[in-house]
C-alpha cells in the first residue's frame, strides 16, 4: 500500500508554454501533498504544501502565480508551470501523507521537466 | 524554521566495510528522523526512519542512532555491497511549520567492488 504515480515521468517543452504534472495517491487518501523540485546533484526542496479543499502554501522565494497547485480530491494534486523558462528545468517530485497524524510521506517517482 | 546539514557530501567504501553519515538539525521539537535512498533519476525510498522518543534503532545492515541533546542523528550501514551506492538524503520532521519534512543536502556513497 501507499503508491503515489506522477504523470508524467518526462515532458519537454518550449519556452512559454505551460506544462501541468500530476499526482496521485493510488490506494489511500492523502490531506496533505507536497511539490519539490530537485536539481542536479542537489537535494530537495520543498516548493509548496497543498491540503485538500484549500489553498497550497507555498515556500518562500516560489512564486504563486508561476506554480500553479490545485488538490482538488484526497487523491489528486496538480502542479502546473505556467510560462516556462529554461531555467525551470528540473525534476519535480511529489509526496503524499495520509493526515497531519501521519509521520511517513510517500514520494511519486518524479518527473523530469526539460523547457527549451 | 528547520535547518538540517548533512556530512559528508561524498563518501568512498570498500565492499563489506561500514559507511556513516551524519546530521544535525536547529528544531529541538523535532520529533522524526527519516533517512532515505536515491537512486539516479527515482524516487526517494524511506530506508528507515528513528522517532525522538528513541535512541537506537536498527534493520539488518542499516542503523540509526539519534542524540536528542546534542540535536543530531546518524545512519549507519555494514557491511556495505556495491548496491548500496546511491545518494542518502537525511530529513527531519519540522512540527511547528506544518509538519512538512526538512532535507539535509544529500551524501553520494559510493561502494566500490
Amino acid at each position: 500500500g501507499a503508491v503515489v504515480s506522477q504523470h508524467p515521468s518526462w515532458v519537454i517543452c518550449k519556452s512559454g508554454t505551460s506544462v501541468k504534472i500530476e499526482c496521485r495517491s493510488l490506494d489511500f487518501q492523502a490531506t496533505t501533498m507536497f511539490w519539490y523540485r530537485q536539481f542536479p546533484k542537489q537535494s530537495l526542496m520543498l516548493m509548496a504544501t497543498s491540503n485538500e479543499g484549500s489553498k497550497a502554501t507555498y515556500e518562500q522565494g516560489v512564486e504563486k502565480d508561476k506554480f500553479l497547485i490545485n488538490h482538488a480530491s484526497l487523491t489528486l494534486s496538480t502542479l502546473t508551470v505556467t510560462s516556462a523558462h529554461p531555467e525551470d528545468s528540473s525534476f519535480y517530485i511529489c509526496s503524499a501523507r495520509r493526515d497531519a497524524t501521519s509521520y511517513e510521506q510517500y514520494f511519486g517517482p518524479g518527473t523530469r521537466l526539460t523547457v527549451t | 524554521g528547520e535547518n538540517v546539514e548533512q556530512h559528508p557530501s561524498t563518501l568512498s567504501v570498500q565492499e563489506g566495510d561500514s559507511a556513516v553519515i551524519k546530521c544535525t538539525y536547529s528544531d529541538s521539537a523535532s520529533n522524526y528522523f527519516p533517512w532515505y535512498k536515491q537512486e539516479l533519476g527515482k524516487r526517494p525510498q524511506l530506508i528507515i526512519d528513528i522517532r525522538s522518543n528513541v535512541g537506537e534503532k536498527k534493520d539488518q545492515r542499516i542503523a540509526v542512532t539519534l542524540n536528542k541533546t546534542a540535536k543530531h542523528f546518524s545512519l549507519h550501514i555494514t557491511e556495505t555491497q556495491p548496491e548500496d551506492s546511491a545518494v542518502y538524503f537525511c530529513a527531519a520532521k519540522d512540527t511547528n511549520a506544518g509538519n512538512m519534512l526538512t532535507f539535509g543536502g544529500g551524501t553520494r556513497l559510493m561502494v566500490k567492488p
